[in-house]
C-alpha cells in the first residue's frame, strides 16, 4: 500500500530560526514528489515538484530534497517568518495507470514572534 | 486572473439531499481536479478530468459524480449526501504539457467548500 509519513506532526520555532520536516514514502513505481503550503482555511499553495533525477530545489527560502535511494524528503525552511505558519504537505504520485497521489497528513508549523 | 474559485465556501445538507459543488478556473488549464479534506487526514483524490468530455475516477469516487463539459468549469455532484461526505472540497487545475502527464505539472487550488452534511 502506498503511504506518505510525515514528522514531526507539529512544530513551534522562533521568527528568524530554521527548521527541517520530514517526509518518508512507500510509493513506488516512483514519479515525483511535491511539498505544498497549506494557511488555515485556504487551499494549498505548490512550493517544489521534484522528479526522480532531482535531488534538490528551492524555492526562496524554502528548499527541498529528495533521496530517492532510501525514499525520504526533507523541506528546510531558512529564516522563519510568521507569515511561514500552516501545515506543509508532502505528495507523492506513482508512474503509470491511473493519476491517484498519496498526501501525506502534513507538518503543522507554528512561528512565535 | 482569478485563478481557481469554488462555490459556495459553505453548506449544510440533510443526509439524502443532492448538491453541486461548482468550480471554474480562468487559466485555460486541461487538467481539473476534486479532493476531499478530512480533519487530520490527508487530501484524497474523488475525480479528475484531463479536458473536456473526458473524466476519470481517482481513490474516492463513491457518491460522487463529475462532468466537464468546458475547459473553464468542473462541477462536482453529491447525489445522496451522507454524513460521511462531510468534508473541505477543494478543486484545483493544472496546464499540460511541459514534463506531461497528469500530476506532474503545478497544481493550482481553490479556496475550498466547507460541507456539514446532518
Amino acid at each position: 500500500k502506498n503511504q506518505v509519513e510525515q514528522s514531526p506532526q507539529s512544530l513551534i520555532i522562533l521568527e528568524g530560526k530554521n527548521c527541517t520536516l520530514q517526509c518518508n514514502y512507500t510509493v513506488s513505481p516512483f514519479s515525483n514528489l511535491r511539498w505544498y503550503k497549506q494557511d488555515t482555511g485556504r487551499g494549498p499553495v505548490s512550493l517544489t515538484i521534484m522528479t526522480f533525477s532531482e535531488n534538490t530545489k528551492s524555492n526562496g527560502r524554502y528548499t527541498a530534497t529528495l533521496d530517492a535511494d532510501t525514499k525520504q524528503s526533507s523541506l528546510h525552511i531558512t529564516a522563519s517568518q510568521l507569515s511561514d505558519s500552516a501545515s506543509y504537505i508532502c505528495v507523492v504520485s506513482a508512474k503509470g495507470g491511473s493519476y491517484i497521489p498519496t498526501f501525506g497528513r502534513g507538518t503543522s508549523l507554528i512561528v512565535h514572534p | 486572473n482569478a485563478g481557481v474559485t469554488q462555490t459556495p465556501k459553505f453548506r449544510i445538507l440533510k443526509i439524502g439531499q443532492s448538491m453541486t459543488l461548482q468550480c471554474t478556473q480562468d487559466m485555460n488549464h486541461n487538467y481539473m481536479y476534486w479532493y476531499r479534506q478530512d480533519p487530520g487526514m490527508g487530501l484524497k483524490l474523488i475525480y479528475y478530468s484531463v479536458g473536456a468530455g473526458i473524466t476519470d475516477k481517482g481513490e474516492v469516487p463513491n457518491g460522487y459524480n463529475v462532468s466537464r463539459s468546458t475547459t473553464e468549469d468542473f462541477p462536482l455532484r453529491l447525489e445522496l449526501a451522507a454524513p460521511s461526505q462531510t468534508s473541505v472540497y477543494f478543486c484545483a487545475s493544472s496546464s499540460s504539457g511541459g514534463a506531461g502527464g497528469v500530476g506532474r505539472e503545478t497544481q493550482y487550488f481553490g479556496p475550498g467548500t466547507r460541507l456539514l452534511v446532518l
